[in-house]
């Protein structure tokens, strides 16, 4: 149980170029969804919280209007990583946490791997 | 805000010798402390976690951790490792009521034959 996919689990594009990830829950409906950016060798920096229904709250320092987050449902959320650069290239990995329960743990997806040329 | 530190950046152990893993915290109250894996190009796994009770926490794949208030610990081992065991792993602490993580650097583990 507690499974959480991200899609696609790589992807290329040109700069200047939008890129959208989704992440879903798939036995689970998540009350709040988290994405992180990961740059190699080093740490998971969270980027945003997401709670289904509402807006995205961010993290300092990350540019909203460029990271387009939403959590439409109980399942799915999606960022969008707008008028891409290279520097925007990373492994962008999401988690979930349960509605159901006491538990804190977080979910984490597989990752997505962003290059963009 | 919590945070986690992590002094070891890279460990290098033979197969079957034992690991530790350090991992101190910074928090005012009592923390929920876990340990992940992440095999290269994946997402993150959980070992094991701490909310309360024993400090003494067994995990998957023959790990255990145990919480140490009073140095603000949170050590990770496994009595012998494998080789599957070569991996980056990586101490997260959360606050009470807050499902948001801070992550510590990480920790390379290299396994040798």
């Amino acid at each position: 149980g507690a499974v959480v996919s991200q899609h696609p689990s790589w992807v290329i594009c040109k700069s200047g170029t939008s890129v959208k990830i989704e992440c879903r829950s798939l036995d689970f409906q998540a009350t709040t969804m988290f994405w992180y950016r990961q740059f190699p060798k080093q740490s998971l920096m969270l980027m945003a919280t997401s709670n289904e229904g509402s807006k995205a709250t961010y993290e300092q320092g990350v540019e909203k209007d460029k990271f387009l987050i939403n959590h439409a449902s109980l399942t799915l959320s999606t960022l969008t990583v707008t008028s891409a650069h290279p520097e925007d290239s990373s492994f962008y990995i999401c988690s979930a946490t349960s509605t159901s329960g006491n538990s804190y743990e977080q979910y984490f997806g597989p990752g997505t791997r962003l290059t963009v040329t | 805000a919590q945070s986690v530190t992590q002094p070891d950046i890279h460990i290098t152990v033979s197969e079957g010798a034992s690991l530790e893993l350090r991992c101190n915290y910074s928090y005012g109250a009592t923390p929920y402390l876990f340990w992940y894996v992440q095999s290269p190009g994946q997402g993150l796994q959980l070992l094991l976690k701490y909310f309360s009770g024993d400090t003494l926490v067994q995990g998957i794949k023959g790990f255990e951790a145990e919480f140490k208030r009073s140095q603000s610990s949170f050590n990770l081992r496994k009595p012998s490792v494998h080789w599957s065991d070569a991996a980056e792993y990586f101490c997260a602490v959360g606050a009470q009521n807050d499902y948001k993580l801070s992550f510590g650097a990480g920790t390379t583990v290299t396994v040798r034959a």
